[in-house]
């Protein structure tokens, strides 16, 4: 299955745009990339996916690299309600089975 | 609505007890799942519910056992747990097991086993 490596940590502050990055090298053309986010206390959250082609929603934006080795979550106005883990989950590993196999993820911290 | 639910919020139970958690969703979704999260580290899948029948057990010790009475609702049913089993549970659900689908997350349960 393929991995992914994300920062053990960042820090931003409030009202700035923050860009959370994940290297993923050895992606496989099927794999979709998945965002997810569990802040204090709470369950994890979808937050965006994508293939191939950057995506945009109301949470934020997914800036997928033209090799796709890399992606980058933005999110464009960090709030203190974005303080988080922030997981970069690859999936396709195991052929529409539904896994989401979590890694250690990013912590974002964001100061006001 | 896109909410998951998860009752009880809280749990404590002794290893000689027997106990269930309770999972609900109306959404529509026929993908549905137990993982274990326990402090500081990511959450870890445990079942895998497509149209009702156990399509992935992640190797759990059979001291868990699932259970998936219709298309809403999901249990998980507790008995003779360890103390290492006191953890958060989170159940989610999705329209489907396909890659492309995301998963929504209830809040979980935090169970202690004492």
């Amino acid at each position: 299955d393929a991995k992914t490596t994300q920062p053990n940590s960042m820090e931003s502050n409030e009202e700035e745009p923050v860009h959370l990055p994940c290297n993923h090298s050895t992606i496989s053309g099927t794999d979709y990339i998945h965002w997810y986010r569990q802040l204090p206390s709470q369950g994890p959250e979808y937050v965006i996916h994508g293939l191939t082609s950057n995506v945009n929603n109301r949470m934020a934006s997914l800036a997928i690299a033209e090799d796709r080795k890399s992606s980058t979550l933005i999110l464009h106005r960090a709030t203190l309600r974005d303080a988080a883990v922030y997981y970069c989950i690859l999936r396709g590993g195991f052929g529409n089975t539904g896994k989401l196999i979590f890694g250690q993820g990013t912590t974002l911290q964001v100061k006001p | 609505d896109t909410e998951v639910t998860q009752t009880p919020k809280h749990l404590v139970m002794g290893m000689t007890n027997k106990k269930s958690l309770k999972c609900e969703q109306h959404m529509g979704h026929r993908a549905m799942y137990w993982y274990k999260q326990k402090a500081k580290k990511p959450p870890e899948l445990m079942f895998v519910y497509s149209y009702e029948k156990l399509s992935i057990n992640e190797s759990v010790p059979s001291r868990f056992s699932p259970e998936c009475p219709n298309s809403s609702l999901l249990n998980l049913h507790l008995h003779a747990l360890q103390p290492e089993d006191s953890a958060l549970y989170l159940c989610a659900s999705s329209r489907g097991t396909g890659d492309n689908y995301e998963q929504y997350f209830g809040p979980g349960t935090r169970l202690t086993v004492t």
